[in-house]
């Protein structure tokens, strides 16, 4: 099935710094969503992204809707402890009967 | 404001039993999906109910069944437990299945023994 590449696996991080991760597929998305597990917790639902170019930020969260509508970036600025968790990218390409396809994740660890 | 609830947080089961988990929302929502959570290998989808009624696999359903019980519950129910089948499993619904966000539940930790 449909697969999407999401990296880096991991991430270590300093408190303070920005960090950056994408998703990338080999078909074209319409729809790209971004979410952030917490230890122990289900995925929820940080940023949605509706059309190529598009640009949105929640907080110091900024994700793009790549041009190509294969990829998609995560940008977190000035990272804080809370900010630890696994970052997932879900993309929708219209041919999986509307469900969402997950990547495998990126788990960000803040050192303080 | 409950969202999304699952029943039981936690279960160990030994191999060959059977159990059912339970998940109910409380959102309106028409679309609900269970998913498997493996170290290293994201979210893989089970079964899916696009809408009360209806049911579908989705990338791993062997070893699964579901029942859509009304439009707030649906169900996965393990027949004969393996211990490949210890994971994480979270269900999520949608107000409909294109293009909106999910909203999880907490998830549910299965050992099978």
């Amino acid at each position: 099935g449909q697969q999407l590449n999401q990296s880096p696996q991991s991430m270590f991080i300093q408190e303070g710094e920005d960090v950056s991760m994408n998703c990338t597929s080999s078909s074209i998305f319409n729809t790209w969503l971004w979410y952030k597990q917490d230890p122990g917790e289900g995925p929820v639902l940080l940023i949605a992204l509706y059309k190529a170019g598009e640009l949105t930020s929640n907080g110091r969260l900024t994700a793009q809707f790549g041009i190509t509508r294969k990829d998609s970036f995560l940008n977190i600025s000035a990272s804080i402890p809370s900010d630890v968790g696994i970052y997932f990218c879900a993309g929708l390409d219209g041919g999986s009967q509307g469900n969402l396809i997950f990547g495998k994740g990126t788990k960000l660890s803040v050192k303080p | 404001n409950a969202g999304v609830t699952q029943t039981p947080k936690f279960q160990v089961l030994k191999t060959g039993q059977s159990m059912t988990l339970q998940c109910a929302q409380d959102m309106n929502h028409n679309s609900m999906y269970w998913y498997r959570q493996d170290p290293g290998m994201g979210l893989r989808l089970i079964y899916y109910s696009a809408s009360e009624g209806t049911t579908d696999k989705g990338e791993v359903p062997n070893g699964y069944n579901v029942s859509r019980l009304n439009k707030r519950e649906f169900s996965l129910r393990l027949e004969s437990a393996a211990p490949s089948q210890t994971s994480v499993y979270f269900c999520a619904s949608s107000p409909q299945g294109y293009g909106y966000g999910y909203t999880f539940g907490s998830g549910t930790r299965l050992t099978v023994v």
